[in-house]
């Protein structure tokens, strides 16, 4: 079984368009993530969801809003999408970090192609 | 959270050659994990170092941990084309973050036969 599953693979769309992302991971971990990758390689934190507590990183357009219906699952749902969102968006899980820091895994990825 | 520096950004060598990426903060590191990216695939967890001087081995790589907990580096001994992929190192996160990973830019290793 995967432990962290995306879904779509890939995504294209066009410029104003709302589309969704599902994450599910079978862990039985606390806290999701959302990462962006852009073309240059580089993993960005988008959200991270622990217990009901949602950290925004504050670079993160508000078109973008995660929803967890329960612990197994981070969905990422974007509204207006626009060229610049282009990229590879994964999500990950990990046990409860804190003061110690967990190994993190990471779904396949979803890439999202907006024209 | 711990920004950290990666160099090189990219990497190409023959078969059989040794390769390092090294990893920098400005800032002292409580832990310091590497991660492994094929082409086309998704981050993997390779080793995560928390001590002070700390070596670590897997087989043909050798991760270390700097004394002064502000660098590491991640070196492969003969290099073969199933290395062929971005290395990222990632610090800690803070409660700012939700404790998520900041990662370095990663290296991207070419293995060429």
């Amino acid at each position: 079984d995967t432990a962290v599953s995306q879904t779509p693979k890939y995504l294209v769309t066009q410029m104003g368009n709302d589309k969704s992302i599902k994450c599910e991971q079978n862990l039985g971990h606390d806290t999701m993530y959302w990462y962006k990758q852009d073309s240059k390689k580089f993993l960005k934190i988008m959200f991270s969801y622990n217990n009901k507590e949602l950290i925004i990183n504050e670079t993160v357009p508000n078109r973008f809003s995660p929803k967890s219906p329960d612990k197994a699952h981070l969905n990422l749902h974007i509204n207006s999408l626009e060229l610049g969102d282009s990229a590879v968006y994964f999500c990950a899980s990990s046990q409860d970090p804190g003061t110690l820091s967990y190994e993190q895994y990471f779904g396949p990825g979803t890439r999202l192609t907006v024209t | 959270g711990q920004q950290v520096m990666q160099i090189p950004q990219y990497q190409h060598v023959q078969e059989g050659e040794d390769f390092t990426t090294y990893c920098n903060s400005s800032t002292t590191l409580s832990n310091i994990q590497w991660y492994k990216q094929r082409p086309g695939g998704h981050p993997v967890f390779l080793i995560q170092l928390v001590k002070s001087g700390e070596v670590k081995k897997q087989k043909r790589l050798t991760f270390q941990f700097g004394e002064a907990k502000k660098n590491s580096s991640l070196h492969i001994t003969a290099t073969q084309t199933t290395d062929v992929g971005t290395y990222f190192c990632a610090g800690p996160g803070n409660s700012n973050s939700g404790y998520a990973l900041n990662f370095g830019k990663g290296t991207s290793l070419l293995v060429t036969p």
